[in-house]
């Protein structure tokens, strides 16, 4: 089974200033993780994503993700925040060998990023 | 980038009515296609996936016969509420995903109110 982990319903930070939204895993082999944004009644845009290689991954919108695996995390950073950042943030994790239905993914229950001017 | 287009966005109907929402990957041929649940200032309830030409595979506690899913081809997918009622009232996000370990392309989704 696979799980993800968002141990942070909101994360406030003020602008200029770097953030980080948390995000943890578990799977049975290696993970396939992926970070999301959304905005207000809107659908999931994807940011970025970890298969395989260098474990700092750089998306959308100037944020980066470190996987790191001994603590299965994949946090989401980014150096300077904008207001316009301000959306909710899910993490999500996929079992390549873990699944019947290839490209099934677990999402996490969301980070609320609120960034002030 | 890869496009999933979802309609209607907004749908506003009476108790009884029944509501088809479409969910079309406009620039790729989508394998396999989601249909997910979200409460206000919740996550991402999955309901059930779809493969074209095939039947939906439904997560535990979906009424299948609630809410039909039909994959007719690898561009479209529906999703039928049946016979609303308020407590269907959400707002429905479908994803599709193409092949070699692509990421979940969504919808704008689609607020349904059942009044």
């Amino acid at each position: 089974a696979q799980s993800v982990a968002q141990p942070e319903d909101q994360v406030n930070v003020a602008e200029g200033n770097p953030l980080t939204v948390k995000c943890t895993y578990s799977v049975s082999g290696n993970p396939y993780l992926f970070w999301y944004v959304q905005y207000p009644n809107r659908g999931l845009q994807f940011l970025l994503k970890y298969i395989t290689g260098d474990n700092l991954v750089k998306g959308s919108y100037g944020f980066e993700a470190e996987f790191n695996k001994s603590q299965t995390s994949f946090h989401l950073k980014k150096p300077s925040a904008l207001v316009s950042d301000s959306a909710l943030y899910f993490c999500a994790v996929r079992d390549p060998l873990g699944d019947t239905n290839a490209g099934k993914s677990t999402f996490g229950d969301g980070t609320t990023l609120t960034v002030k001017p | 980038g890869a496009v999933v287009s979802q309609h209607p966005s907004w749908v506003i109907c009476k108790s009884g009515t029944s509501v088809k929402i479409e969910c079309r990957s406009l620039d790729f041929q989508a394998t396999t296609m989601f249909w997910y649940r979200q409460f206000p200032k919740q996550s991402l309830m999955l309901m059930a996936t779809s493969n074209e030409g095939s039947k939906a595979t439904y997560e535990q506690g979906v009424e299948k016969d609630k809410f039909l899913i039909n994959h007719a081809s690898l561009t479209l997918s529906t999703l039928t509420v049946t016979s609303a009622h308020p407590e269907d009232s959400s707002f429905y996000i479908c994803s599709a995903i193409g092949p070699h370990n692509q990421p979940q392309h969504f919808g704008d989704g689609t607020r349904l109110s059942i009044l």
